[in-house]
C-alpha cells in the first residue's frame, strides 16, 4: 500500500541550530516528492519538490531536501533554524498522472518548535 | 496571480445543520481538491474535481459532497452536521497540464466548529 511516514511527531530545536526532518515513503510508481509547511491557522505552502534529476533539491526559506531511492527517504534539512520556522511540516507523494488522477498522499506531519 | 480563496474563513454550526464552503482556485487551474484536517486524523482527502467532474473521492460518508462550476470554482457541502465534523477544511488547486499531481496550492482554509 502507498504510504508516507514521518517518524517524528514533534521536534524542538534551538534557534540557529541545524534541522533535519525525516520522511519515508512507500510508492509503487515513480514518486514525485514534496514538502509543505503550515503555519498556525494557515493553509499549506509548498517548500520544495523533487521530480527527477539532481537528488538534492533547494526550496524556499533556505530549506533543502535529499532524495535517497535506496532508503525510500526524502529528508528535509536546514542549516540554521529561525524562530519563524516554527510550524507543521508535511511530506507528500504524488505521481505522474496518466489516465486518472493519482491523489496526493500526505504524511502525518512533524510539528517543529524553536527555542529562542 | 491571486491565490486560492476560501470562504468563509470561520463558521459555527450546530449538530444537524448543513454547511456549504466555497473555494476559488488560482486562475487557470482546473483541478480543485478538498481536504479535512483534524488534530487526530491529520490531512484526509475528501475529493477532487476537474472540469466539473469528480475524479476521485476519499473515504467519507455521503453527507460530504461537492461540485465544481464551469469557472473552476468549487463548493463542498456537509449535511446533517456531527460534532466530529469540526475541522479545518482546506481547498487546493493545481494545474494538471503539468502532468504531475502533488504540486498543490492551498487556501487558508475554512474553520468549521460544530456545537
Amino acid at each position: 500500500a502507498q504510504s508516507v511516514t514521518q517518524p517524528d511527531i514533534h521536534i524542538t530545536v534551538s534557534e540557529g541550530a541545524s534541522l533535519e526532518l525525516r520522511c519515508n515513503y512507500s510508492y509503487g510508481a515513480t514518486p514525485y516528492l514534496f514538502w509543505y509547511v503550515q503555519s498556525p491557522g494557515q493553509g499549506l505552502q509548498l517548500l520544495l519538490k523533487y521530480f527527477s534529476g539532481d537528488t538534492l533539491v533547494q526550496g524556499i526559506k533556505g530549506f533543502e531536501a535529499e532524495f535517497k531511492r535506496s532508503q525510500s527517504s526524502f529528508n528535509l534539512r536546514k542549516p540554521s533554524v529561525h524562530w519563524s520556522d516554527a510550524a507543521e511540516y508535511f511530506c507528500a507523494v504524488g505521481a505522474l498522472m496518466k489516465t486518472s488522477y493519482d491523489k496526493v498522499i500526505f504524511g502525518p506531519g512533524t510539528s517543529l518548535s524553536v527555542i529562542p | 496571480k491571486a491565490g486560492v480563496t476560501q470562504t468563509p474563513r470561520y463558521l459555527i454550526k450546530t449538530r444537524g445543520q448543513q454547511v456549504t464552503l466555497s473555494c476559488s482556485p488560482i486562475s487557470g487551474h482546473r483541478s480543485v481538491s478538498w481536504y479535512q484536517q483534524t488534530p487526530g486524523q491529520g490531512l484526509q482527502f475528501l475529493f477532487e474535481y476537474f472540469s466539473e467532474t469528480q475524479r476521485n473521492k476519499g473515504n467519507f460518508p455521503g453527507r460530504f459532497s461537492g461540485r465544481q462550476f464551469s469557472n473552476s470554482r468549487s463548493e463542498m457541502n456537509v449535511s446533517t452536521l456531527e460534532l466530529g465534523d469540526s475541522a479545518l477544511y482546506l481547498c487546493a488547486s493545481s494545474d494538471p497540464g503539468q502532468g504531475i499531481s502533488g504540486e498543490l496550492f492551498f487556501g487558508e482554509g475554512s474553520r468549521l466548529t460544530v456545537l
